[in-house]
């Protein structure tokens, strides 16, 4: 069963450094999401990702945040500078198409420790 | 803003019904979403509702009242592998927005606790 893949499992960085989240999505699908879950809380929206450009982003995305599909499978993240509370679960997710269920695809996530 | 409502917890027993509620506040609603998200866990798709009523996928129904801005989630015949945080979450507009994807906005979940 096809399914969202991501790298790194677990990223430990020191606070200022850049660091790049990768993910491959479902192959036949569409629309792209990139979401955080600090630990203990709920998920939230970072941003949406449709025909290579930005569809939607949250009050979260900020300049310090960045997205790109450098290729014909991967999906990426970047902060480019990382403060303590970058500290979280990162899922990116996605969708094959703006159906009914609007069902959206989650990866395993990467767990990032700033330090 | 957006506000969704849910309890932070519930206690079944195996083999019985339980529901969890959801309330929102939005500006904007598309639809409403369940997601089952286990420990260390990457959410999971359970259901989706966008006009009035209910929903049933096997063991789980999801309902919707849009006048009333209220879902809940109902899982019949509990297993212990249903132990588990169940998350409401909206598609609604945002800010900024290009069209296409929608982002989800996520209530704080329901950790579910199934007893023997």
């Amino acid at each position: 069963e096809p399914e969202v893949t991501q790298t790194p499992s677990h990223q430990v960085t020191q606070m200022g450094q850049e660091v790049i989240l990768r993910c491959v999505p479902i192959s036949n699908h569409l629309y792209f999401y990139w979401y955080r879950q600090i630990l203990g809380q709920k998920v939230e929206f970072l941003v949406s990702f449709y025909n290579n450009e930005i569809s939607e982003k949250s009050e979260i995305f900020d300049d310090q945040f960045s997205v790109e599909r450098p290729d014909g499978s991967n999906f990426t993240l970047k902060i480019r500078s990382t403060k303590l509370e970058d500290s979280a679960m990162y899922f990116c997710a996605s969708s094959e198409a703006l159906g009914q269920s609007n069902e959206q695809f989650f990866g395993p996530g990467t767990r990032l420790t700033v330090l | 803003g957006q506000s969704l409502e849910q309890p932070s917890e519930v206690t079944a027993v195996e083999g019985a019904i339980v529901q969890i509620n959801c309330t929102y506040q939005t500006s904007g609603f598309y639809g409403l979403s369940w997601y089952q998200q286990h420990d260390g866990g990457a959410p999971t798709f359970l259901s989706y509702n966008a006009l009035d009523g209910l929903e049933e996928t096997g063991r789980f129904s999801s309902f919707l009242s849009r006048s009333d801005s209220y879902g809940y989630l109902l899982l019949q015949e509990l297993q212990m592998k249903d132990s588990a945080s169940y998350f409401c979450a909206v598609r609604v507009p945002r800010m900024y927005s290009g069209g296409g994807a929608d982002g989800l906005t996520f209530g704080k979940g329901t950790h579910l606790i199934i007893q023997p």
